[in-house]
């Protein structure tokens, strides 16, 4: 069956470091992946799309690359800032209509 | 972007009854979606609300447990039937909203809790 890991700890860095995050998969080759932000007690929120045939994706301060020999996406941040701290969700999708498939998360602390 | 409002943001139940949750969003939209996510767990898809015909449901989940009503494009809502403490959760409506190139938008959710 499909399944998705991120690291399930949370990860703890400073301000103004870069924030790695990992997102593996398998059983599946997704046509495209996403990643959102989530904020406790609020709904997810988009934050990059980046597809097969792309291997790398930038927005502002955030990067994306999507490697589909190795099954993985890495989620970077630079620059970090305590307001960056959240968790991070990825979705692998196969395509068809928008029925998305979550990985766990990882939570992000950025301390000052 | 689509603004998603939903209702109740919290509620607590008594086992064996139901909870009806709103969704209501400020434009039409085509997709929406019903997910669920546990304590310390991903989002999980329960089903799509289809408008004008009956929902589409994930395995594992039933139409007789999660009724889902679609009356139009910009409302729908979720009912957890005859609830027991495994249904606490909180329960997410999602949209795609027109020529947004497949991204979803969420709602803030409903954070159920069955005593």
């Amino acid at each position: 069956s499909q399944k998705i890991e991120q690291n399930s700890e949370a990860l703890n860095i400073q301000e103004g470091k870069t924030a790695t995050l990992t997102c593996n998969y398998t059983n599946y080759s997704p046509a495209y992946l996403q990643w959102y932000r989530q904020d406790p007690g609020r709904g997810p929120v988009f934050l990059l799309l980046i597809r097969e045939n792309e291997k790398e994706k930038r927005k502002e301060r955030l990067k994306v690359t999507f490697d589909t020999t190795l099954k993985q996406s890495l989620f970077h941040i630079t620059a970090s800032q305590p307001a960056d701290s959240a968790t991070y969700l990825c979705a692998p999708t196969s395509g068809g209509y928008n029925k998305l498939i979550f990985g766990a998360g990882t939570r992000l602390a950025v301390h000052p | 972007s689509a603004v998603i409002s939903q209702k109740p943001s919290r509620d607590i139940c008594q086992r064996g009854t139901s909870l009806t949750i709103q969704c209501q969003v400020d434009s039409q939209v085509t997709m929406m979606f019903w997910y669920r996510q546990q304590p310390g767990q991903s989002l999980t898809l329960i089903a799509t609300a289809n408008q004008g015909s009956e929902a589409t449901y994930e395995s594992g989940f039933v139409i007789d447990k999660f009724p889902i009503s679609r009356p139009n494009l910009t409302f729908s809502t979720l009912t957890v039937s005859n609830m027991s403490p495994e249904d606490s959760s909180i329960y997410l409506c999602s949209v795609e909203a027109r020529g947004t190139n497949e991204k979803l938008f969420f709602g803030s959710g409903t954070q159920l809790s069955v005593l």
